[in-house]
């Protein structure tokens, strides 16, 4: 157990719809990170959080939002879903934001099916 | 932007033997990271080589740092059942307050008994 939580586990949702994923950071850790997780474009980075603040951007579309709470939980929002946007995703956290000497720690995962 | 390539894709061993994933930066790295995902799971921290040329060893597994800093290896000497997963190299990439870490596309092990 990593220590850090997402919800829902598996969600199936229509095209066009919104979803929302959650993500619980591990206790003390200020950064959290979402990843994208697909057969074929393996794991794409999204953005990332510190301590409520957007601090670096991947390949997120525009469709896709994000924010970082005061209590350090994340939240992913999908929205105008297409069938290519099912996949895994990933929501990572970390002490700080900086990478030397830090370890980044994964969820479980939420799984996306659009159909 | 950075590339992170990891050679090769798939790689499927008998028990007992070696394992060898090669990761390859486009760009200079200040660290680079491996993580293992076990199928169905997660991707789970294994090590943060830092050093030009630093080798780290846990156990069976060997990591190796390249001199420049634009290559890492991941070595498995006699493999185990409890290897299978797929193995990723992870490179950072930092610009001002802009910090994300790049994945390269794995190399998924599957060891036969």
């Amino acid at each position: 157990d990593s220590g850090v939580t997402q919800t829902p586990k598996h969600l199936i949702t229509a095209t066009g719809q919104r979803v929302t994923l959650r993500c619980s950071p591990r206790s003390g850790d200020l950064s959290v990170y979402w990843y994208q997780q697909s057969l074929d474009q393996g794991l794409q980075f999204l953005i990332q959080y510190y301590n409520g603040e957007e601090r670096a951007k991947g390949n997120i579309l525009e469709r896709f939002s994000a924010q970082q709470f005061p209590d350090l939980h994340s939240e992913l929002n999908l929205s105008s879903l297409e069938l290519g946007d099912s996949a895994l995703y990933f929501c990572a956290s970390s002490v700080a934001f900086g990478f030397s000497g830090n370890t980044i720690y994964f969820g479980e995962g939420s799984w996306l099916t659009v159909v | 932007g950075q590339q992170v390539m990891q050679i090769p894709q798939y790689q499927h061993v008998q028990e007992g033997e070696d394992f060898t994933t090669y990761c390859n930066s486009s760009t200079t790295l200040s660290n680079i990271q491996w993580y293992k995902q076990r199928p169905g799971g997660h991707p789970v921290f294994l090590i943060q080589l830092v050093k030009s040329g630093e080798v780290k060893k846990q156990k069976r597994l060997t990591f190796q740092f390249g001199e420049a800093k634009k290559n890492s290896s991941l070595h498995i000497t006699a493999t185990q059942t409890t290897d299978v997963g797929t193995y990723f190299c992870a490179g950072p990439s930092s610009g001002g307050s802009n910090y994300k870490l790049t994945f390269g596309k794995g190399t998924l092990l599957t060891v036969n008994p």
